[in-house]
């Protein structure tokens, strides 16, 4: 079936750095993937649109500075959390779509200390 | 905009009860879907639902999908620990592309 690998599954990083996360597509190729961030016991709550050669579309109230998306390939996307503050702390999930549904990264524990 | 309004939000019952989570929303779905995500990692899907009045059993889990395929419903029966986790309805709307909408999430807790 298929399968996005997300990478790290868990990072910590100090106040001010920068961190990268990769979400790759396995066994398929996938023009959209989507960005998703989880508090503790809560929802999925949609950050963006990751579309391959374009503009990434984010949702309200998402800084797109602040939450860089690039999606170079088909079957790479990427969320660069930008000068991240503790309140960036979170569980951030990747998912891309083919026929048969969607299918969701590990995610990763993103820890600002 | 919360689409999909998911209840009840937590809920804990011994072994052996039974259960339903309710998915609503005044939005027409052209499908929903339901996952159980454990801490640490992604959704896992469990049913995905496509015609209004749809059934769908998948051992001791029961589906519903309303007939004006607004709402659903996730039936649970004899329920055992190894339920437990955060179950999540999803659907897509043309208002967020192709993103798939969740719904807040039940979190379950099955005790001994």
């Amino acid at each position: 079936g298929a399968v996005v690998s997300q990478h790290p599954s868990r990072v910590i990083c100090k106040s001010g750095t920068s961190v990268k996360i990769e979400c790759r597509s396995l066994d398929f190729q996938a023009t959209t993937m989507f960005w998703y961030r989880q508090f503790p016991k809560k929802s999925l709550m949609l950050m963006a649109t990751s579309n391959e050669g374009s503009k990434a579309t984010y949702e309200q109230g998402v800084e797109k500075d602040k939450f860089l998306i690039n999606h170079a390939s088909l079957t790479l996307s990427t969320l660069t959390v930008t000068s991240a503050h503790p309140e960036d702390s979170s569980f951030y999930i990747c998912s891309a779509n083919r026929v048969g549904g969607y299918t969701f990264g590990s995610g990763t524990r993103l820890t600002v200390v | 905009t919360q689409l999909l309004e998911q209840s009840p939000q937590f809920l804990s019952i011994q072994e052996g009860e039974n259960l339903t989570v309710y998915c609503n929303s005044s939005s027409v779905f052209s499908s929903l879907q339901w996952y159980r995500q454990e801490p640490g990692e992604g959704p896992v899907l469990l049913v995905t639902v496509v015609t209004g009045g749809e059934v769908k059993k998948l051992k001791r889990l029961t589906f519903q999908f309303g007939d004006a395929r607004k709402d659903s419903s996730l039936h649970i029966t004899a329920a055992q620990p190894g339920d437990t986790g955060l179950y999540l309805c999803a659907g897509e709307h043309p208002d967020s592309g192709y993103a798939l909408n969740f719904g807040k999430g039940t979190s379950l807790l099955v005790t001994p």
